[in-house]
């Protein structure tokens, strides 16, 4: 099966900052099958992006998705407070479909 | 808009069976779809459990394959989840998620989660 791994791990920033989450897949995700999730205390993850990089009904357009192959990243533009939150990719190119560890994103 | 919402019992004891039922609404599940179980240790990961369509097709990731049933209901609007000789090691919050997929050439990919149920929590102890 596919590993996903996420960097960092915890990644620190301010409201209004740019931030750059990263998933690495173990082997070539196929047909960039690869999306990303916002998962708060409490609740259901959410999807943001489907695709690699199109974003799902709703999401702000601060959300963006890029990458191919094995190297994806998603990119908040500038942090709203509502942001803070971990994310998860999930690749579904391949069976089964798997889940990255997640990246914890902080309030610095 | 599609809501989907878990039930069953928040303890199962070691060896036993671990039953949820998913219930869908605001969507016919007999219409379409892939309809999925997810789940979540504390503090930990998603890992994909299976899924079903409304024909009943099911699959089931590997690593859980030999202890896992889902079932469905269309008229009931439900899909259920059996999992077999639970360990605490199946402590989790367990998620139902409906997914799109796509059919080419005779091999179904199933896509991403979309929407979420809220989770349950299932501990797994004595």
């Amino acid at each position: 099966e596919i590993v996903l791994t996420q960097s960092p791990g915890t990644l620190s920033l301010s409201p209004g900052e740019r931030a750059t989450l990263s998933c690495r897949a173990s082997q070539s995700v196929s047909s960039s099958y690869l999306a990303w999730y916002q998962q708060k205390p409490g609740q259901a993850p959410r999807l943001l992006i489907y695709g690699a990089s199109s974003r799902a009904t709703g999401i702000p357009d601060r959300f963006s998705g890029s990458g191919s192959g094995t190297d994806f990243t998603l990119t908040i533009s500038r942090l709203e407070p509502e942001d803070f939150a971990v994310y998860y990719c999930q690749q579904y190119g391949s069976s089964p479909s798997t889940f990255g560890q997640g990246t914890k994103l902080e309030i610095k | 808009q599609v809501q989907l919402q878990e039930s069953g019992p928040g303890l199962v004891k070691p060896s036993e069976t671990l039953s949820l039922t998913c219930e869908v609404s605001g969507y016919y599940i007999s219409r379409g779809y892939y309809w999925g179980w997810i789940r979540q240790p504390p503090g930990k990961g998603l890992e994909w459990i299976g899924s079903i369509d409304q024909s009943g097709s099911t699959y089931y990731n590997p690593s859980l394959k030999s202890r896992v049933t889902i079932s469905i209901d269309t008229s009931k609007n439900k899909f259920s989840l059996r999992l077999s000789s639970v360990t605490a090691a199946d402590t989790a919050v367990y998620y139902c998620a409906r997914h799109p997929h796509s059919i080419l050439r005779g091999v179904t990919t199933l896509y991403w989660f979309d929407p979420w149920g809220q989770g349950t929590l299932v501990t797994v102890s004595s």
